[in-house]
């Protein structure tokens, strides 16, 4: 059976904190793992890593695929109270269908 | 330009009846898909389409109906409503190659 697995479940830091988000996943067939970030409605893409493209980053947000161990963590430095909302993974596996983690809840208190 | 256009916004049903969710994006993507988000259980696929005329589905599909005419347009029917059924639905559209999918604004539907 094809799962996504995120953790922790939920985060609580303060501004200027690091924080690492994992997941780690099982889909037959892969093709790339993408990050997600969930305010108050839809959610927003961030990256998306592939077998060409195992490391992105932008600002403060980098994101590392490690295909082997099947696992990518979400990196945030820096972190700003914007950045409080719900971090999705999900993987694409054949037919383009994307498999989601249950995500990770980040909350940057002040 | 609208990207994924979701109506209605919120939404009571009574156990038994039947609506649509209606979902249309103005991208021109091939690949169209219905999620349902639950506290704590993250998106759960309903149905995907590849393009017009061919729809399949995904992990959760029993009590959902779907149909693709066009490739503009990815209405979700629940045939039968029940309590089990109230969520948060999320229509979501990708071109093909590698890209994500880009997500409507969503349903709440609550079912009593």
């Amino acid at each position: 059976e094809d799962k996504v697995v995120q953790s922790p479940l939920s985060l609580v830091v303060h501004e200027g904190d690091t924080v690492t988000l994992n997941c780690s996943y099982e889909v037959t067939n892969f093709r790339s793992l993408l990050w997600y970030k969930q305010e108050k409605k839809a959610p927003t893409f961030l990256f998306m890593l592939t077998s060409s493209g195992i490391e992105k980053k932008s600002g403060r947000l980098s994101s590392i695929l490690d295909k082997k161990e099947l696992f990518s963590i979400l990196n945030i430095t820096a972190t700003q109270t914007g950045d409080s909302a719900v971090y999705l993974c999900a993987v694409e596996g054949p037919f383009n269908k994307f498999y989601f983690g249950s995500g990770t809840k980040l909350n940057v208190k002040p | 330009n609208a990207g994924v256009t979701q109506t209605p916004k919120f939404q009571v049903l009574k156990t038994g009846q039947s609506m649509t969710l209606q979902c249309a994006q103005d991208m021109n993507h091939e690949y169209m898909s219905w999620y349902r988000q639950d506290p704590g259980m993250g998106l759960r696929l309903i149905h995907y389409s590849v393009g017009a005329g061919i729809t399949d589905q995904g992990e959760v599909p029993n009590g959902y109906n779907v149909s693709r005419s066009t490739t503009e347009d990815f209405p979700l029917r629940l045939l039968s409503a029940a309590p089990s059924q109230t969520s948060v639905y999320f229509c979501a559209s990708k071109p093909d190659g590698y890209y994500g999918y880009t997500f409507g604004s969503g349903t709440r539907l609550t079912v009593v």
